[in-house]
């Protein structure tokens, strides 16, 4: 089975900008949660998706928003770019409920 | 919300030793992964353990979830080892994401 796959994975944006990053779960896998890495924050939940509908949603700005295709593949968006935006963004797929599994994520560099 | 902290924050061993890290949490879990993350930032699932005992080839996990807390084993490590163990875990109640500890970065010199 393939593995949980993002797009791109690496990423340059200037401030101001906009992004759309893209995950696409394991086969079969319904549920699609998305995590920022930061150095200073750790690793910290964005949102969740499963059948289409988002089931959570982190601590973040309104900036950043997601949404999942009826084939379970994912997308999030960051809008007006920070560059406190810089980091690794990870995907998770799971059967749900239980395991999750990872992306190879996407580094974004926002200059 | 849930507290989720690892011990040590920082390892480093010489090849061969073993090591455990070790994993609290303030709250009853559904759900309890170890990971480990690869240098190009990919985290790898070692374990899906909310509770029990579980070996892997070198590396083995106990949960022992009344006493909310979970440890992992390496033994024999090898420089292959290195990188940054996470434990994440899942509120009982359901329907919450995976919360994350800091990590142990462990390094282990040949």
């Amino acid at each position: 089975k393939a593995g949980v796959t993002q797009t791109p994975r690496y990423l340059i944006k200037t401030r101001g900008q906009q992004v759309t990053l893209s995950c696409s779960p394991i086969s079969g896998h319904r549920s699609v949660s998305w995590y920022q890495q930061t150095p200073g924050q750790g690793l910290q939940f964005l949102f969740e998706y499963f059948s289409e509908t988002q089931r959570n949603k982190g601590n973040f700005p309104g900036r950043f928003s997601g949404r999942q295709f009826s084939n379970s593949r994912s997308e999030m968006n960051v809008s007006t770019l920070e560059l406190g935006d810089s980091a690794l963004y990870l995907c998770a797929s799971s059967p749900f409920p239980g395991e999750q599994f990872f992306g190879p994520g996407t580094r974004l560099t926002v200059l | 919300g849930i507290q989720v902290e690892q011990s040590p924050p920082d390892l480093i061993l010489q090849e061969g030793a073993n090591s455990t890290l070790r994993c609290n949490f303030s709250d009853s879990v559904n759900n309890l992964q170890w990971f480990h993350q690869n240098p190009w930032g990919q985290l790898i699932n070692l374990f899906y353990i909310p509770s029990g005992t579980k070996q892997n080839g070198r590396l083995s996990a106990t949960t022992v979830a009344t006493e909310r807390y979970s440890l992992l084993y390496i033994s024999s490590s090898q420089t292959t080892d290195s990188g940054v163990y996470f434990c994440a875990v899942e509120l009982e109640s359901g329907n919450t994401p995976l919360v994350f500890g800091k990590g142990t970065r462990l390094s282990v010199i040949a």
